[in-house]
C-alpha cells in the first residue's frame, strides 16, 4: 500500500520568509503527485499537480515542487510567504485518477 | 451550482442513528469520490463512481458503510448504526475525467 509523509505538522514563518514543506511517498511504481491547500473555513483546493515530465513543476500563487524520483520526495516550496498563505498544506499521490492518498498536512503559519 | 455541494455542513447524531450524507458534484462531472478526514489527519479515501457505477469500495471501513449514486449525479454516502469513532469531516470531491478533483466544503459529522 502506498504511503505520504509530511514531517513538518506546524510551521511558523515571518512574510517573506521563504518556505519549503517536505514531501515523502513510499510506491515503487508510477505515481501521480499533487499538492492541496486548505484555506481557513474553505474547501481543499488543487495548488500543483506532477503526472510526467519536467519534473519541477509551477502552480498558483507562486508556488513550485520538485519531484526527485530517486528520494521518492515532492517537496513544496515558495521564495517568499505572505500572510495569506496561512493553511494548511497537503500532499497526496495516486496511481490512478483521484483516488489519492494524502499525508497528514502541514499547517502553515505566516506572521505578518 | 458553481462547486461541489455537500449537506449538511454539520451533523450532530446519537450513537445508533443511521445518517445520510449528500454530494452533489459539479454538474458533468464524471467521477465522485468521498473521503474521510479525522481531526489532525489527512483525507482517507473511502470510495469512487463512475457516473453510477461503484468503481471501488476498498477504503468503506466495514459493512455500516454504503453509498449510491443512483443516476450518475448526485451521491449518498450512508452509515447505518453510527458510532462515536466515526465522528470525522467526511469529503467530496467530483472531477471531469481524470484529471482535477474540485472538493466540496465538507460534512463534519459528531456522534455522541
Amino acid at each position: 500500500a502506498q504511503s505520504v509523509s509530511q514531517h513538518n505538522h506546524h510551521v511558523i514563518l515571518s512574510e517573506a520568509a521563504s518556505l519549503e514543506l517536505g514531501c515523502n511517498y513510499s510506491y515503487g511504481g508510477t505515481v501521480n503527485l499533487f499538492w492541496y491547500v486548505q484555506y481557513p473555513g474553505q474547501h481543499l483546493q488543487l495548488l500543483l499537480k506532477y503526472f510526467s515530465g519536467d519534473p519541477l513543476v509551477k502552480g498558483i500563487k507562486g508556488f513550485e515542487a520538485e519531484f526527485i524520483k530517486s528520494k521518492f520526495s515532492f517537496n513544496l516550496r515558495k521564495p517568499s510567504v505572505q500572510w495569506s498563505d496561512t493553511a494548511e498544506y497537503f500532499c497526496a499521490v495516486s496511481r490512478a485518477g483521484n483516488m489519492l492518498t494524502f499525508g497528514g498536512g502541514t499547517r502553515l503559519m505566516v506572521k505578518p | 451550482g458553481a462547486g461541489v455541494s455537500q449537506s449538511p455542513r454539520y451533523k450532530v447524531t446519537k450513537r445508533g442513528q443511521d445518517v445520510a450524507l449528500r454530494c452533489d458534484p459539479i454538474s458533468g462531472h464524471v467521477s465522485l469520490y468521498w473521503y474521510r478526514q479525522a481531526l489532525g489527519q489527512g483525507p482517507e479515501f473511502l470510495t469512487y463512481f463512475n457516473y453510477e457505477a461503484q468503481q471501488d469500495k476498498s477504503g468503506l471501513p466495514n459493512d455500516r458503510f454504503s453509498a449510491e449514486r443512483p443516476e450518475g449525479s448526485i451521491s449518498t454516502l450512508t452509515i447505518q448504526r453510527t458510532e462515536q469513532r466515526d465522528s470525522a469531516m467526511y469529503r467530496c470531491a467530483s472531477s471531469l475525467d481524470m484529471d482535477e478533483a474540485f472538493f466540496g466544503q465538507g460534512t463534519r459529522l459528531t456522534v455522541v
